[in-house]
């Protein structure tokens, strides 16, 4: 099993440009979700999604667009990039429920100049 | 609303030394369950334990300890005779099964450096 996989590892934008983050897993978990890592702000959940075709808004979700066509895919879409985008993106997955652990990504750094 | 605190930002230790990593949590769900993970310098994110709410028996594994008190909405989290590998960011973090199910809320994380 490859887990949860993201693609690209590191992406430098500039503002005004759109891209989408892509993630994958083959665990055949329902539940997946991404996160973005801020310095000193922990991981704040943008968008998570209970199913093929069910998506949601988490914390912070300005900004973003999700959808969810597979079970095995995610892919979260930046519109139109700003510098206050700049992060480390994790996309997640676990089984439905909150007593499962969650399986990240390796994570994409992305920068907005 | 559900909450973390880790209110240590960086803790900073010699190699052997104890070290221990509060998290304090809020929720008004009666069923809850705590995380810890682990983000070494490579970045991934490594998970270390789950406990659920109706759970208060500590837990050991190797150097790694766990304490939970409802009473006091804590999840601390120990490391015994610290090493240079120990060092890393380790988040604590909330799920609720009734009222956010899967959804994660993590703590701001506490970066620990083990020095040798």
């Amino acid at each position: 099993n490859a887990g949860v996989t993201q693609t690209p590892k590191f992406q430098v934008l500039k503002t005004g440009q759109s891209m989408t983050l892509q993630c994958a897993q083959d665990m055949n978990h329902e539940y997946m979700s991404w996160y973005r890592q801020d310095p000193g702000m922990g991981l704040r959940l943008i968008h998570y999604s209970v199913g093929a075709g069910i998506t949601d808004q988490g914390e912070v979700p300005n900004g973003y667009n999700v959808s969810r066509s597979t079970t095995e895919d995610f892919p979260l879409r930046l519109l139109s990039a700003a510098p206050s985008q700049t992060s480390v993106y994790f996309c997640a997955s676990s089984r439905l429920g909150g007593s499962y652990e969650q399986y990240f990504g390796p994570g994409t750094r992305l920068t907005v100049t | 609303a559900q909450k973390v605190t880790q209110a240590q930002t960086e803790i900073s230790v010699v190699e052997k030394e104890d070290v221990t990593l509060d998290c304090v949590y809020e929720t008004r769900d009666t069923t809850y369950y705590l995380f810890w993970y682990k983000q070494p310098p490579s970045g991934e994110l490594v998970f270390l334990i789950r406990r659920n709410s109706f759970d208060e028996q500590n837990e050991i594994s190797g150097r790694y300890s766990w304490n939970f008190q409802k009473s006091t909405s804590s999840f601390n989290f120990t490391i015994t005779a610290s090493q240079v590998v120990d060092s890393a960011v380790y988040f604590c973090a909330l799920s609720e099964e009734e009222t956010s199910g899967s959804r994660l809320t993590f703590g701001e994380g506490t970066q620990l450096t083990v020095n040798p």
